[in-house]
């Protein structure tokens, strides 16, 4: 399996909505990422998870909360988002957070916040 | 900081013609680079990729060489197709970055039959 899984793949809520992105990689992978990708620009880090603990948060706000459960498995709570974190959402892993190792990404959630 | 810089586009060819995306890079220490690209409501796949300088990376007829001297990583395809048209983004990675990856602005490619 050398993909990345993310569900759903699209998903509309309301501001005062809580949900979840699911990602999800059966490759060994040690090193997992968030990304928020507005139209026409490119992805923008939010966070990152080395050996299953959260190693870089951009200053993201706390209505997006991370979680990974176990090695394979990676979630991005959603609280009380606001219409301007409309975007596709991106989950991305890598063998570990070595400099030579790309990133695999998933096809993204796209979110939209009414 | 790190920074990637892009050639601004859309840029719009024939189908056959050739193709040059140009790409320069910033960065601290020895970087590893990368050509990723978009397709229309997809998530972003690795095109190639260059660890070291003078490498050459390669897939489906694209190429990109590392060039130290010019701090410059560009892509080149010699015919391209309307299968091509995406978007390219060029990216580094390096240790002063903790390792994230660095992206430019991303540069839409439309090829017409």
């Amino acid at each position: 399996d050398t993909e990345v899984t993310q569900t759903p793949k699209h998903l509309v809520m309301g501001m005062t909505n809580k949900k979840s992105l699911k990602c999800e990689q059966h490759m060994g992978h040690r090193a997992m990422y968030w990304y928020k990708q507005k139209a026409k620009k490119p992805p923008e880090l939010m966070f990152v998870y080395s050996y299953e603990k959260l190693s870089i948060n951009e200053s993201v706000p706390s209505r997006f909360s991370p979680e990974c459960p176990n090695s394979s498995l990676l979630n991005l709570h959603l609280h009380a988002l606001q219409p301007e974190d409309s975007a596709l959402y991106l989950c991305a892993s890598t063998p570990s957070s070595g400099v030579s190792n790309e990133q695999f990404f998933g096809p993204g959630t796209r979110l939209t916040v009414l | 900081g790190d920074s990637v810089t892009q050639m601004e586009g859309p840029v719009t060819l024939s189908e056959e013609a050739f193709l040059t995306i140009n790409c320069t890079y910033t960065a601290t220490g020895y970087p590893s680079l990368f050509w990723y690209v978009q397709y229309p409501g997809e998530g972003l796949q690795l095109l190639l990729k260059a660890t070291k300088a003078d490498d050459k990376g390669s897939n489906k007829g694209f190429e990109a060489t590392y060039r130290k001297e010019t701090t410059s990583f560009h892509l080149e395809k010699g015919s391209v197709q309307v299968s091509d048209s995406a978007v390219y983004f060029c990216a580094l990675s390096s240790g002063g970055s903790n390792y994230k990856l660095t992206f430019g602005k991303g540069t839409l490619l439309t090829v017409n039959p």
